[in-house]
């Protein structure tokens, strides 16, 4: 069975700050995507990393796979009110889903304070 | 486009009635998967169907649980003799395939806004 450790499990911090979720396994993954949920909404996606040691950037977020493909970071600079939710983790391990569906991570509460 | 949508958005239900949950998947998508989300549990994968083949049922809690998938396109999720312990969103995603080399591709999952079932 395929783990995906992410931390902080909450987060909360102020506005114009900067920030970290880890996402961490002792599996590989083909590839990672990253989702943010509202309450009462389902996971929408953030980006997908499929490469070891790939870094992405969506405005003031990047993402980064890590080179063994087991472990992914999302790093938040000058975070913003408009930031908040709960970010989740989610590893593929055939060609993304396959019969095993995505492993996710429990997710991180991310409370930005104005 | 047209996202992933399921019905209903809320179902309250009684210990030991059955339920139905509904998924339209994103037109095109050959790849439809079914998740719960528990309060403290994350998401937990349930069954995966693509296309027309025979689905992977491993990821079932029990045999009160089952899915079909009509015509490749729309899928229930049908929960028998409701419990307490299956309060939760029931979340459906499908998927697009892209191409990380000429060689291989990965798969992208969208989800839908999920149905939120209490039993009572």
């Amino acid at each position: 069975t395929q783990l995906l450790e992410q931390s902080p499990q909450f987060l909360s911090i102020q506005e114009g700050e900067n920030l970290t979720v880890y996402c961490n396994s002792s599996s590989v993954f083909s590839s990672l995507q990253w989702y943010r949920q509202e309450p009462g909404e389902g996971p929408v996606l953030l980006v997908t990393v499929v490469t070891g040691g790939e870094v992405k950037k969506l405005k003031r977020l990047t993402f980064q796979f890590g080179d063994a493909r087991k472990d992914s970071s999302l790093h938040i600079t000058a975070a913003q009110p408009g930031d908040t939710g709960l970010y989740l983790c989610a590893g593929a391990s055939h060609q993304g889903g396959g019969a095993d569906g995505l492993t996710f991570g429990k997710g991180t509460h991310l409370i930005i304070q104005p | 486009g047209a996202g992933v949508s399921q019905s209903p958005s809320n179902k309250v239900t009684e210990k030991g009635k059955d339920v139905e949950l509904r998924c339209d998947p994103i037109s095109g998508h050959t790849a439809l998967y079914w998740y719960r989300q528990s309060l403290g549990q994350g998401l937990e994968f349930l069954i995966y169907f693509q296309g027309n083949s025979a689905p992977d049922k491993s990821g079932l809690p029990s045999d009160r649980f089952s899915a079909e998938r009509t015509g490749g396109s729309v899928s229930t999720l049908t929960i028998q003799r409701t419990q307490q312990e299956d309060s939760a969103v029931y979340l459906c995603a499908s998927s697009a395939q892209r191409k990380k080399s000429p060689y291989s591709s990965y798969n992208e999952q969208f989800f839908g806004p999920g149905t939120r079932l209490t039993v009572l």
